[in-house]
């Protein structure tokens, strides 16, 4: 059971454009993380929030977290052709699951020139 | 800094073979993670460790053993390659639980392929 929902699974735009990434869960984050992976490499973290209602922004990056602190979203402002690749959320900390550091299945995002 | 080491880049098994992938870091980390991510896809957690002598299963363990002697090293273990198995492995580590120490540090990948 996959304990993290992203959406969407693909996103293709053109360079400029604007959108939004989320990820959400039926149970209470303790805190989330967002990563980013390029082709062949491993994730890189971007951002880390943990208070309910929390926004960071990272350049053109700009991560919320959901006062209830079940859901998160990622916005990219005029994204461009650097910003493609797979943005993932992970988040541990439930209880239930201890230790885990578990990953959502990600949003393709391809920025087209 | 090295980070986080993983041996061998690449590797193509026969089904039925063994091999072991290893995992290194130098950041004295106390938790150590291994994934796979199927193409396209996020990382499903195969196990974990939160400190030498300790591991426990995460999402997908079957087919797969770890040890943790050390606090460096994390290897993880295919007894009997299966088709299933092809794809590409990571290793990571964190510092801790805490928000501030778990930004998560990931190995370059081994990319499996059974046959």
């Amino acid at each position: 059971t996959q304990l993290l929902e992203q959406s969407p699974q693909f996103l293709s735009i053109q360079e400029g454009e604007n959108l939004t990434v989320y990820c959400n869960s039926s149970s209470v984050f303790s805190s989330l993380q967002w990563y980013r992976q390029e082709p062949g490499e491993g994730p890189v973290l971007l951002v880390t929030v943990v208070t309910g209602g929390e926004v960071k922004k990272l350049k053109r990056l700009t991560f919320q977290f959901g006062d209830a602190r079940k859901d998160s979203s990622l916005h990219i402002t005029a994204a461009q052709p650097g910003d493609t690749g797979l943005y993932l959320c992970a988040q541990r900390g439930q209880m239930e699951y201890g230790n885990k550091l578990v990953f959502g299945a990600g949003t393709i995002l391809r920025v087209k020139s | 800094n090295a980070g986080v080491t993983q041996t061998p880049k690449f590797r193509i098994l026969k089904i039925g073979q063994s091999m072991t992938l290893q995992c290194t870091q130098d950041m004295n980390h106390n938790y150590m993670y291994w994934y796979r991510q199927d193409p396209g896809m996020g990382l499903k957690l195969i196990y974990y460790s939160v400190g030498a002598g300790i591991t426990d299963k995460g999402e997908v363990p079957n087919g797969y053993n770890v040890s943790r002697s050390t606090t460096e090293d994390f290897p993880l273990r295919l007894e009997l390659a299966a088709p299933s198995q092809t794809s590409v492995y990571f290793c990571a580590s964190t510092r801790g639980t805490l928000p501030r120490n778990t930004e998560a540090f990931f190995g370059q990948g081994t990319r499996l392929t059974v046959v």
